[in-house]
């Protein structure tokens, strides 16, 4: 059974202070794996797809990398608008995405 | 402007009463998708249609219903036999070019149990 496990279920950082959230997935012919961002009371927001092992994306202060086993969205010296729930999801052989449970960051000034 | 409209945001429900939830997208996507997400939890699927007129059972499909007789649409109904229904419903959609499938979310429509 596919697994999507996100780690750490919150995360509190000061503004400027880099870090590092984890997703970390067992799935059966990985056919690509989604970052999205998650405002209180919105839909998500798209970020990043990865399809295979090595691959990395930028986007202002994110980047997302990914390994046979795990991805990572580092964020490099954030700022408070970058508060927000990160979800990753992973798609295998089906139509539909299975999601983590996200991780909540917060960036105080 | 392209996207996906959910409405409305939020919906009440009597207890024994159907809902629907409309979902709708000029983004010319084949797929469409119906999500439930619950606090702490992450997303869960409750039905998809990968082409108009079909549709399929996600994760938790159990008193929900769903049609899908026009590309742009795809309501889902919230029948009286879903005993828990309160959750924030998501609408998404798949754009799938060159085998590189990105998926895209509605605003979400919260239901609550009146």
């Amino acid at each position: 059974e596919d697994q999507v496990t996100q780690s750490p279920e919150a995360l509190r950082l000061q503004e400027g202070e880099s870090s590092s959230l984890n997703c970390s997935y067992t799935v059966s012919g990985l056919r690509g794996l989604f970052w999205y961002r998650q405002d209180p009371g919105k839909g998500p927001e798209f970020l990043f797809t990865l399809y295979s092992a090595g691959e990395e994306k930028e986007k202002e202060r994110l980047k997302a990398t990914l390994t046979k086993k795990e991805s990572f969205l580092h964020i490099t010296a954030p700022k408070p608008e970058d508060s927000a729930t990160y979800l990753c999801a992973v798609l295998n052989s089906g139509y539909a995405l299975n999601f983590g449970k996200g991780t909540s960051l917060l960036v105080t000034p | 402007d392209g996207g996906i409209t959910q409405s409305p945001k939020y919906l009440f429900r009597k207890e024994g009463q159907n809902v629907t939830l409309s979902c709708e997208q000029n983004l010319n996507h084949d797929a469409m998708y119906w999500y439930r997400q619950d606090p702490g939890q992450g997303l869960r699927l409750i039905y998809y249609s990968q082409i108009v007129n079909d549709f399929q059972k996600g994760d938790i499909a159990e008193g929900y219903s769903v049609s899908r007789e026009k590309k742009e649409s795809f309501p889902l109904t919230v029948t009286s036999a879903q005993k828990n229904p309160t959750a924030f419903y998501l609408c998404a959609s798949t754009e799938n070019r060159d085998s590189q499938e990105t998926q895209y979310f509605g605003p979400g429509t919260r239901l609550l149990v009146l």
